[in-house]
């Protein structure tokens, strides 16, 4: 069975730092691998996903992962945080059929 | 914007009662899946209907149905309601047969209150 874990449920960075979500995997198939971000009272954006292609993916607002299957990881990083990044990022993986299997999200913080 | 709505925004409704929340996804998709979110979780999957057909299912019991529309539109409906069915029901649709590297497409959600 395929599961996510999102290590650190909240992740503090000042403005201008770099974020770093982090995001392990397991699957037993090939796993495609999604981020969404989420803003309060709102659904789901996706921000970016990896579907076998090349192992860095770069996505909206500035963000990219590189897919580590050695490490079974799919981290999320931007090179420098800005306010508009505060929300909750939930990893997923897609098993061979249909469905999405989220982790339990990691809400960042931006600090002025 | 994804072009998913949801209705209505807030509900809240007492033990043993029935409810049904409704999604309109984008127009062209076939493709729409339910996603319960508890406070402080990630969502997990309901089912997802394609063509009007259940095409799979998650860990729900049967008291949670679905269907589908001709015409992109479809219902999630919740039989006596349990306390702990109070979440935030996000619905989400996606252009192909489900297939796992579609993008699902998510609308700002419903949030039952279950008292």
């Amino acid at each position: 069975a395929q599961s996510v874990t999102q290590l650190g449920s909240h992740v503090s960075v000042s403005e201008g730092a770099l974020v770093l979500l982090r995001c392990n995997y397991s699957s037993s198939v090939p796993p495609y691998l999604f981020w969404y971000v989420q803003y309060p009272n709102q659904g789901l954006q996706l921000l970016l996903k990896y579907t076998s292609a090349a192992t860095l993916v770069k996505g909206i607002n500035g963000f990219e992962a590189e897919f580590k299957k050695s490490e079974t990881s799919f981290h999320l990083t931007k090179p420098s945080a800005h306010m508009s990044d505060a929300a909750e990022y939930f990893c997923a993986v897609s098993d061979s059929s249909y469905k999405l299997i989220f982790g339990s999200g990691t809400r960042l913080l931006v600090r002025p | 914007e994804t072009g998913v709505t949801q209705s209505p925004t807030h509900l809240i409704k007492t033990r043993g009662q029935q409810v049904t929340l409704r999604c309109s996804s984008q127009s062209g998709h076939n493709t729409v899946s339910w996603y319960q979110q508890a406070l402080g979780q990630g969502p997990q999957f309901i089912f997802q209907y394609y063509r009007e057909e259940e095409n799979g299912r998650g860990n729900f019991p049967p008291r949670f149905s679905g269907l589908q529309f001709p015409n992109y539109s479809s219902e999630l409906n919740v039989n006596a309601l349990e306390l702990d069915d109070s979440a935030l029901y996000l619905c989400a649709s996606s252009p192909g047969q489900g297939i796992s590297t579609d993008t699902q497409y998510f609308g700002p959600g419903t949030r039952l209150t279950v008292l």
